[in-house]
């Protein structure tokens, strides 16, 4: 059964900052993995998917990996803003024709002006 | 940019009677899901659904839960007989393909009292 863990649960960083977080999975027989953002009371915006065969994705001041053999993937924010406070959600796809995506249990950030 | 939308974005209901809770997916998109949050928990897979039949379901979305999609453009989610643990947030989603990415809706957030 996969499992999915994030770490740091939580984390408070000034603004400017540059910072990492991690999400790492212990089946690393996985089709994709998706970076998600959802802020409070609402839905899940999704930021970056990286397929299996891939190392990494950008898209902006985003940057997520993704070392499928060890089970690891990293979102690094590069000059973190108070607009970046939100938790981070990583998922990921087994491979073998399931739809099912599990989740991780999600990294609180706040970014303080 | 499209977007998955969901009505209602709060329901009360007393324990014992049926909901539907409706979202209207990207519009071509093929793969449609249903997610669940219970407050403080993971994000829950539910069920996916592709060409009008399930594909796969989790061990929560047992005969208490049905989905539906009756017109070219609506999805649903039916719970008969609510219990006060089916409180939670509500997600739809859909993507194009198995394999793109998610996109998600805001949410139901339903409270069975």
């Amino acid at each position: 059964k996969q499992e999915v863990t994030q770490i740091p649960a939580a984390l408070s960083v000034p603004e400017g900052e540059n910072l990492v977080l991690n999400c790492s999975f212990t089946d690393s027989a996985i089709y994709n993995l998706q970076w998600f953002r959802q802020d409070p009371g609402k839905g899940l915006t999704s930021l970056l998917l990286i397929q299996s065969s891939q190392r990494e994705q950008t898209s902006g001041r985003l940057n997520a990996s993704l070392d499928k053999s060890s089970g690891r993937s990293t979102l690094y924010i590069a000059a973190s803003q108070p607009g970046d406070s939100a938790t981070y959600l990583c998922a990921v796809k087994r491979i073998g024709g399931y739809q099912k995506v599990t989740f991780g249990t999600g990294t609180k950030l706040q970014v303080i002006p | 940019e499209p977007e998955v939308t969901q009505t209602p974005s709060h329901q009360v209901t007393q324990m014992g009677q049926e909901v539907i809770l409706r979202c209207v997916p990207i519009s071509n998109h093929l793969y449609f899901y249903w997610y669940r949050q219970i407050l403080g928990q993971k994000v829950e897979f539910l069920v996916s659904f592709y060409n009008n039949e399930i594909s796969e379901k989790s061990e929560i979305f047992d005969d208490q839960f049905s989905v539906e999609r009756p017109d070219g453009s609506n999805f649903t989610l039916k719970i008969r007989s609510t219990k006060l643990e089916d409180s939670a947030m509500y997600f739809c989603a859909s993507s194009g393909t198995s394999q793109e990415k998610l996109f998600f809706g805001s949410g139901t957030q339903l409270s069975v009292l």
